[in-house]
């Protein structure tokens, strides 16, 4: 089955810097990947998500980058701010399975 | 999302005792799950199911069970053979199994031991 790794496990990054996470993943049919950010007791969100068909997606100050012979993809957010400190979780899944595979998380801290 | 409900929001069981987490939908999605998340870690998968009166032992089956007699519903069981229930529980659905959509998570229930 698929395999997915997320580091780091931890970030802290000063209000206003980059942070990048990154997660691999074994399985090379895997073609769909969200990013899902959960707040302290709260629901995982979906924040952003990629298929396989894209390299890039961006929304605002957040961006996802898939490099799939590599099999690896990333989350930058840039401008960090206080509100984004969170659990950020890597997932992988692919057609006709819909079966969700999580990295084990990043609690990113974004110091004022 | 306002779809997805979990109750209760916390709960308790004594030793022996086997608790029923509910989990509904109002999303129409076809897909359901449970994940089990402990402090500090991500979401182990328990049980799918991708249509009614079906569904699939995910990683971690062991000492739960599962029903889908309804679209909108898909009720977690722990039961007296999982030994460390006391977990984070989290409950998903997906819209569609052949165009790859997100899941959408409840609210969660939080599981503690007496």
């Amino acid at each position: 089955g698929e395999n997915v790794e997320q580091h780091p496990s931890t970030l802290s990054v000063q209000e206003g810097d980059s942070a990048v996470i990154k997660c691999t993943y074994s399985d090379s049919a895997s073609n769909y990947f969200p990013w899902y950010k959960q707040e302290l007791g709260k629901r995982p969100q979906l924040i952003i998500d990629i298929r396989s068909n894209v390299g890039e997606k961006k929304d605002q100050r957040i961006a996802v980058t898939l490099n799939k012979t590599a099999k690896h993809f990333s989350l930058h957010i840039t401008e960090t701010q206080p509100e984004d400190s969170a659990v950020y979780f890597c997932a992988a899944s692919r057609d006709n399975f819909n079966k969700f595979y999580f990295g084990s998380g990043t609690k990113l801290n974004v110091k004022p | 999302d306002g779809g997805i409900t979990q109750s209760p929001k916390y709960l308790f069981r004594k030793e022996g005792q086997n608790v029923t987490l509910s989990c509904e939908q109002n999303l129409n999605h076809d897909a359901m799950y449970w994940y089990r998340q402990d402090p500090g870690q991500g979401l182990r998968l328990i049980y799918y199911s991708q249509i009614v009166n079906d569904f699939q032992k995910g990683d971690i089956a062991e000492g739960y069970s599962v029903s889908r007699e309804k679209k909108e519903s898909f009720p977690l069981t722990v039961t007296s053979a999982q030994k460390n229930p006391t977990a984070f529980y989290l409950c998903a659905s997906a819209r569609d199994r052949v165009k790859l959509e997100p899941q959408h998570f409840g609210d969660g229930t939080r599981l503690s031991i007496l």
